[in-house]
């Protein structure tokens, strides 16, 4: 069973650049989740989707992300315009059901200059 | 605010000996507690974990104590082992959100020869 994965691992944009990262799920897992760990700190959650609902985004920092999971399958997070502060590494984790251990990925590592 | 403490960020142990990471949270609230394990350039990995209901769980060399009243859990390594260097981040939740979990800034475990 491939696990989550993420692309890209690495990424490196100037302040005011878009940026778009990808996590393709466990297959068959219906929820999806996003968060973010900045400069060694904790893993911050950022969202939660069902399928290719939101059920919950209160983690998301401000309107300059915006998450999408089209069809329910992969999701998309992209960060426009990028600042300074966003710099970190973005996991994404999946679960079967939702009270089940998270499977994640092994980040993207975004740097913005 | 930070929820969930992990007050060691770093922690050295010999090969053979007992690994003891303590983590303390703030949210009484929170009714499900994880133990997740890092290594470089990986996402975090599921490794035990116990519900409030509970004050012990145990997975092979691997065992959680939960102490309600003083909201402090401990994750216990026996005996500690080379491959068992990473990072360790306790993690809790509250049931009915889903997964979302609320992590710790993590411990650094290095298991010396």
């Amino acid at each position: 069973e491939a696990g989550v994965t993420q692309f890209p691992s690495h990424s490196v944009i100037e302040k005011g650049q878009t940026v778009t990262l990808r996590c393709d799920p466990i297959s068959g897992h219906d929820n999806l989740y996003w968060y973010r760990r900045v400069m060694g700190k904790e893993i911050k959650f950022l969202l939660h989707f069902v399928k290719e609902s939101k059920q919950d985004e209160s983690g998301m920092p401000n309107n300059r992300f915006l998450a999408e999971r089209t069809g329910g399958t992969y999701s998309t997070l992209k960060v426009q315009p990028a600042e300074l502060e966003d710099s970190g590494v973005y996991f994404c984790a999946s679960s079967q059901v939702y009270n089940s251990p998270l499977h994640f990925g092994n980040g993207t590592r975004l740097t913005v200059t | 605010d930070q929820q969930v403490k992990q007050n060691s960020p770093s922690l050295s142990v010999q090969e053979g000996r007992i690994s003891i990471l303590n983590c303390d949270y703030t949210n009484s609230m929170f009714d499900y507690f994880l133990w997740y394990k890092k290594y470089p350039a990986e996402g975090p990995t599921f490794l035990i974990s116990i519900s409030s209901i509970k004050d012990k769980n145990e997975d092979g060399r691997f065992t959680v104590f939960l102490n309600k009243s003083a909201k402090h859990l401990s994750l216990h390594i026996v005996p500690s082992q080379p491959g068992d260097s990473a990072v360790y981040f306790c993690a809790a939740r509250i049931t009915g959100t889903a997964s979302k979990l609320t992590f710790g800034t993590g411990t650094r475990l290095q298991v010396t020869l």
